[in-house]
């Protein structure tokens, strides 16, 4: 079975501050999908990146950045010079492609706190 | 930008009583996922349907709980009768898969119906 941990509960930084957050997964399938999502308090679940089995290449958007290690079974997100409005709880997700489902299986989030 | 439709956004009722969501997935999306997220979880998947039919139900409740998607478009979601417990917020999401079309693994997620029960 599918499992996703996000040990980090919560994490306050002082704004401009670094900040990673971590996620390690578990699957026994060979393809499969990982995925952070972003939740503000309106509760809205906001699609950051999706990564595939196949591609390990590290990404960068901007502030954001993902480190995808299949060695480690870690797929880690790091914001570069927080912002106030980063603050959210994040979660890292894991689907696995079997049978086409694509069932998204979640970590139980990161509430990020980013202070002015 | 095309939008997952879910009303009401929050509702407020009392144990026992019978309570119903409604999610509209983004147009074209063959696939509909219903989930829920107790407060300081993660989301949790209820159902999903592939058009009109159930394609995972194995962790909906379904003494209490139903979910339809008749013309494999909108979907609700039933609680009959309400427990403490339900209190939670309940998503939709869609997403593209089965239409044939790329499919990128994402699935786009509705704003929430906030669920209390009383």
């Amino acid at each position: 079975a599918q499992k996703v941990t996000q040990a980090q509960t919560e994490i306050s930084v002082v704004e401009k501050e670094d900040v990673t957050l971590d996620c390690v997964y578990e699957t026994r399938d060979t393809t499969y999908y990982l995925f952070w999502y972003k939740q503000p308090p309106s509760g809205e679940l906001v699609f950051l990146i999706r990564r595939n089995s196949f591609d390990e290449q590290n990404e960068i958007s901007g502030r954001y950045s993902w480190n995808f290690q299949k060695s480690t079974s870690s797929f880690n997100f790091t914001i570069t010079a927080s912002q106030v409005v980063d603050s959210a709880v994040y979660f890292c997700a894991l689907s696995e492609t079997g049978a086409g489902s694509y069932q998204l299986t979640f970590g139980k989030g990161t509430k990020l706190s980013v202070i002015p | 930008e095309a939008e997952v439709a879910q009303s009401p956004r929050y509702k407020i009722t009392e144990k026992s009583q019978a309570v119903a969501f409604w999610c509209d997935p983004i147009s074209g999306h063959a696939t509909l996922y219903w989930y829920r997220q107790i407060l300081g979880q993660g989301p949790e998947l209820l159902v999903q349907f592939q058009d009109e039919s159930v394609v995972d139900d194995s962790q909906l409740p379904k003494d209490r709980f139903s979910a339809e998607r008749l013309k494999g478009v909108d979907s609700t979601l039933k609680i009959q009768p309400a427990e403490l417990g339900d209190s939670a917020m309940y998503l939709c999401a869609s997403s593209l898969v089965g239409r044939g079309k790329p499919n990128t693994g994402e699935l786009f997620f509705g704003e929430g119906s906030r669920l209390t029960v009383l």
